[in-house]
């Protein structure tokens, strides 16, 4: 079964900084990865997937993950942080067989401050 | 309407009373999930249906009884309750349920217990 790990509980950033969270999976083929964003009190809003190709996704927002095989991770990345990306985000692994639903990270929450 | 659609939003219940909670779901979709977000702990599955059959079940106290009676609607019935069942109840839908399948998440319903 896959498994994802989220390193960092809690991040503050600057607005205006560059950001990058964590996201590494266990799995024992390429799976399928997301990253989600949850605000105060909202639902899970998807800002990006990878299924194949090339490893370098574009999402909404400004956002883009990485995807390296050889450190099997998926980290997000942001170049300039503003104050309405404090929220939640949420990595996600998905299996390329079998009917198992999405596993989600911990989560790591973003601050941001002046 | 478009998307998945929780009510009620927010739900504060007494611990002997019987309520449940309703997701509604506008995307076709085939597989529909129940997750239970707390304060401290990760995103918990709690339910699974795909083609209104349940197919997972994460050891869920019977307190908590699930209904899918088509495609588009899921309920969570609530049954004398605990404090610590106080959570953002997550409805979320998928095409298939399949590991590259994307999941549309609801805004949730936050329950309190008292």
């Amino acid at each position: 079964a896959q498994s994802v790990t989220q390193p960092d509980i809690h991040i503050t950033v600057s607005e205006g900084a560059s950001l990058e969270l964590r996201c590494n999976y266990s799995y024992g083929a390429t799976p399928y990865l997301f990253w989600y964003v949850q605000s105060p009190g909202q639902g899970l809003q998807l800002l990006l997937k990878y299924f194949s190709g090339d490893t370098l996704v574009q999402g909404i927002k400004g956002f883009e993950a990485e995807f390296k095989r050889s450190q099997s991770s998926f980290n997000l990345r942001k170049p300039s942080v503003h104050w309405s990306d404090a929220a939640e985000y949420f990595c996600a692994v998905g299996a390329r067989s079998g009917n198992t639903p999405l596993v989600f990270g911990k989560g790591t929450r973003l601050s941001v401050i002046a | 309407e478009t998307g998945v659609t929780q009510t009620p939003r927010h739900l504060v219940m007494g611990m002997t009373n019987k309520k449940s909670l309703k997701c509604e779901q506008h995307l076709g979709h085939n597989a529909m999930y129940w997750y239970k977000q707390s304060a401290k702990k990760p995103l918990e599955l709690m339910f699974v249906y795909s083609l209104e059959e349940r197919v997972e079940n994460n050891s869920v106290p019977s307190r908590f009884s699930p209904e899918c009676p088509n495609s588009s609607h899921l309920f969570l019935h609530l049954h004398t309750l605990q404090p610590e069942d106080s959570a953002l109840y997550l409805c979320a839908s998928s095409q298939d349920g399949r590991g590259w399948d994307e999941a549309f998440f609801g805004q949730g319903t936050r329950l309190t217990v008292v």
